[in-house]
Order: C-alpha cells, then structure tokens, then sequence
C-alpha cells in the first residue's frame, strides 16, 4: 500500500497563477483533510471532506477551493496565487471524522514569487 | 491566546537522556490527545494517542495528559539519534469543528550522538 500520495512534490508559481494539488489514498478511508505548514504557525486546516461528495471549510479556507473527485482523491485548488500561500501542503486521510489516526502524505512545497 | 501552545525549542540532548516535550492548552472540550512524530521533509506521523487523563506507555515514549491544568507531556527515555525530528501535539473535541485536529507549533528536537 501507497498509503497516501501528493502530487507534485515541489511548484513555484508566479503570482496570479492557478495550480492544484492533488492527493490520493488507497486505504478506503472516508475522510480526508488538506493543510498547510508555515514556520512558526503549525498545521493548519484549509479544508476536508468528512465522506464523498462532502467538503468543509477549515481554519484557514480563504484563497483555496476542494473537489473529492471519489473517494480515493482529494484535490486543492489555488485560482489565483498570492505569496502568501507559500507553505508546505499536507493531505490527510483518516476511517472517518472520529477520533482516528490521521495518515499524512510526504507533502508539496509549493513557493509563490 | 493560541488554543495550543508549544515551545517550537530548538532542543539539544546528548544521547541517553530523558527529553520532555510539552503543550498547553485553552478548549476545556478537547478530549483526545496526540503526538506526532515529524522527520525533516516528511509528513507527520502518529507517534502516541490518549483519550483524556492519565499516562500511557508505548516503548521509551510515555504520553501524559493533565486535563485539570490543560497540559500534556511527552516523554523520551535513553533518547537517541533517530529521535531526532520534529514532535507535534495535537488535540481535538468530538463532533463538528471540534472534530478537527489542532496542532501546537511543534518543538524541534536535536539528540546529539
């Protein structure tokens, strides 16, 4: 098993441009979940899907739209970059929205100039 | 006030020694606790999981959760180089927007050989 996969692993954007981050997992998960790390500040919610064909904003949402295309993929969309969305991005995927382990993916740094 | 506050360190051991890791917290509703384990340029990974006070034991690692002074610990006996990474606590409430993982800023940890 992949566990869980992120595509790219590395992006330098322009500012203005559109991207998405795509993320699959194979352990038939139901729930999965996008973030982002920045120095000083932790992971931090952007989104997640809580089961197929639903998604939820998180902590930090503004700028970032989701689509679970099935229930293996879940995609991150930025339409229009900012240098403020360089960060790392983490997709996630646990059982469901209980108190379960969290599988991370090995993450995309992603650099907005 | 932050929900969860962690002293991102940097901290340096030499092997062998007792390492404590520690976070606060604020949301009396938060009831499970978590560690995650962070190498550099990796995603995290579950290191120790407890449901509300009291210790619990995995190998060198003990978890510990205080939820009367909102304080959680991790402790790393006969430390060693491969414990050299990044270390994550996380909590959570149940159900809804409680339901989501808030991580502290991470406290990066260095075990000198």
């Amino acid at each position: 098993n992949a566990g869980v996969t992120q595509t790219p692993k590395f992006q330098v954007l322009k500012t203005g441009q559109s991207m998405t981050l795509q993320c699959a997992q194979d352990m038939n998960h139901n729930s999965m979940y996008w973030y982002r790390q920045d120095p000083g500040m932790g992971l931090r919610l952007i989104y997640y899907s809580a089961s197929e064909g639903t998604t939820d904003k998180g902590e930090v949402p503004n700028g970032y739209n989701v689509s679970r295309l099935n229930k293996r993929e879940f995609s991150l969309r930025l339409e229009s970059a900012a240098p403020s969305q360089t960060s790392v991005y983490f997709c996630a995927s646990s059982w469901d929205r209980g108190p379960n382990e969290q599988f991370f993916g090995p993450g995309t740094r992603l650099t907005v100039l | 006030q932050k929900e969860v506050e962690q002293d991102p360190g940097p901290l340096s051991v030499p092997e062998g020694a007792i390492v404590s890791l520690n976070c606060t917290y604020s949301n009396s509703a938060f009831q499970y606790f978590m560690w995650y384990r962070q190498y550099s340029r990796k995603g995290p990974e579950l290191l120790m999981y407890t449901y509300s006070s009291g210790n619990k034991e995995d190998g060198r690692f003990t978890a510990q959760v205080d939820k009367s002074s909102k304080y959680i610990s991790l402790f790393i006996r006969d430390s060693q180089p491969s414990d050299s990474a990044t270390y994550l606590c996380a909590m959570r409430g149940y159900g809804g927007s409680q339901g989501n993982l808030i991580f502290g800023k991470g406290t990066k940890l260095s075990v000198k050989p």
